[in-house]
């Protein structure tokens, strides 16, 4: 059964703190696609990775890092220097290359200045 | 580029009565579209999705139903509300299946 688990519900840092939020899928299919979206208070889901089950390199975008580790059926997400702006609910989700997206119940990150 | 637009915004609605949600698609053809419910506090869950016209597929039973009469256009009814109905409902789009899923920016449903 596809499932994912973010077991941080919720973290709270000071400006400039790196921040790591975790996500761990499971899966039986060996083609799958994993995704983060950034949820802000105005409620829109902001797509911000996907990842497919082959690539297993690091992806780095600005002070947004991803570590992907198939040994731990791990997907997770870093942002470095964090910034106020980056309080918002994170989810990670999993896609077993079907139309249904499953989403994690999500991490909740708080920076404060 | 493509948009997505849903709406209402919010809306408030008493038990009993029915509800018609629109989203629509700009910018791009045959998209897959889906209906999200996220409970307050909770995480998202699919209700329906739809890969083509009038091609409707129900993840979770419920008193909702979807329809896309148009290939850019899902809208999602009901025709009498329950309290446990409530919650914020997002659409979203996709070029294809396990592709990349973008969503509007959502309505948020208050039944009392």
């Amino acid at each position: 059964a596809q499932k994912v688990t973010q077991a941080q519900t919720e973290i709270s840092v000071v400006e400039k703190e790196d921040v790591t939020l975790d996500c761990v899928y499971e899966t039986r299919d060996t083609t799958y696609y994993l995704f983060w979206y950034k949820q802000p208070p105005s409620g829109e889901l902001v797509f911000l990775i996907r990842r497919n089950s082959f690539d297993e390199q690091n992806e780095i975008s600005g002070r947004y890092s991803w570590n992907f580790q198939k040994s731990t059926s791990s997907f997770n997400f870093t942002i470095t220097a964090s910034q106020v702006v980056d309080s918002a609910v994170y989810f990670c989700a999993l896609s077993e290359d079907t139309d249904k997206l499953i989403f994690g119940t999500g991490t909740r990150l708080q920076v404060f200045p | 580029s493509q948009t997505i637009h849903q709406w209402p915004a919010t809306l408030v609605q008493p038990v009993g009565s029915p509800l018609s949600l629109e989203c629509t698609v700009e910018g791009t053809s045959n998209p897959n579209l889906y209906w999200y419910r996220q409970a307050a506090g909770r995480g998202l869950q699919l209700l329906f999705y739809s890969i083509g016209i009038d091609q409707i597929s129900s993840e979770v039973p419920q008193n909702l139903s979807a329809s896309r009469p148009q290939d850019r256009q899902f809208i999602l009814s009901s025709k009498k509300l329950l309290l446990s109905d409530s919650g914020f409902y997002l659409c979203a789009w996709s070029p294809g299946t396990a592709d990349t899923q973008y969503f509007g920016p959502g309505t948020r449903l208050t039944v009392l």
